[in-house]
């Protein structure tokens, strides 16, 4: 399994509060993305790393911040929590240089009150 | 507009009763295909990458075949445990985001 590990696992929060998702990588892979997963959506692009503090917008990204100053971490920020943000949230990693198989971590479960 | 379609969204098969999931796209210059399997409560795991049109992959009892507009995975002589949802997706000449479609969600009943 790709070393990949999200933090935290289950969050619960309240409308209006900042929230910050973790993503940590052991494979010095150059590209990260980040996905939400919502039923009858499938996989939806946020943000996308593809190296030290270079990133670039998905196709959901309003509300959404990320940040990379190292090649092993991801961060995704809610800078202000909304229902509509409620959602399953996926951290991926690639590395094109060697093959464009993305691998994805376990998961984030975000519930937004 | 690139896009990702699956067919169909949901199956139920009897174990032993082979059958075919569709991933059908529009995209302005294929790259590459994939194929991912997902567990409740998973993130997606990793099955096949197909990069030309009739490419093949084989793991097990799934097969995975590409044409110049669909992919089809084919699940020969199932079982219960082959039981998941399996996503497609793609990548573009140019650009290194993948489109994904919305799964198909398979139960095979013992």
């Amino acid at each position: 399994d790709a070393g990949i590990t999200q933090s935290p696992r289950h969050k619960v929060t309240e409308t209006g509060t900042p929230v910050t998702l973790r993503c940590h990588q052991t494979e010095n892979h150059r590209y990260m993305y980040w996905y939400r997963q919502d039923p009858g959506h499938g996989l939806r692009l946020i943000h996308y790393s593809y190296g030290v503090k270079d990133t670039d917008k998905g196709e959901v990204s309003d509300g959404y911040s990320v940040s990379r100053s190292k090649t092993e971490d991801f961060l995704l920020t809610l800078e202000s929590a909304t229902s509509s943000q409620t959602s399953v949230y996926f951290c991926a990693i690639s590395d094109p240089a060697s093959t464009e198989t993305q691998y994805f971590g376990p998961g984030t479960r975000l519930l937004v009150l | 507009e690139d896009q990702v379609t699956q067919s169909p969204e949901a199956l139920r098969l009897q174990e032993g009763e082979s059958s075919s999931l569709n991933c059908s796209y529009t995209v302005s210059g294929l790259r590459g295909l994939f194929w991912y399997r997902q567990d409740p409560g998973k993130g997606p795991e990793f099955l096949f990458t197909l990069y030309s049109a009739g490419e093949e992959k084989e793991k097990e009892r799934l097969k995975a075949t590409l044409t110049k507009k669909e992919s089809f995975l084919h699940i020969t002589a199932p079982k219960p445990e082959d039981s998941a949802t399996y996503l497609c997706a793609v990548t573009t000449s140019g650009t290194y985001k993948y489109i994904f479609g919305t799964g198909t969600r398979l139960k095979v009943l013992a």
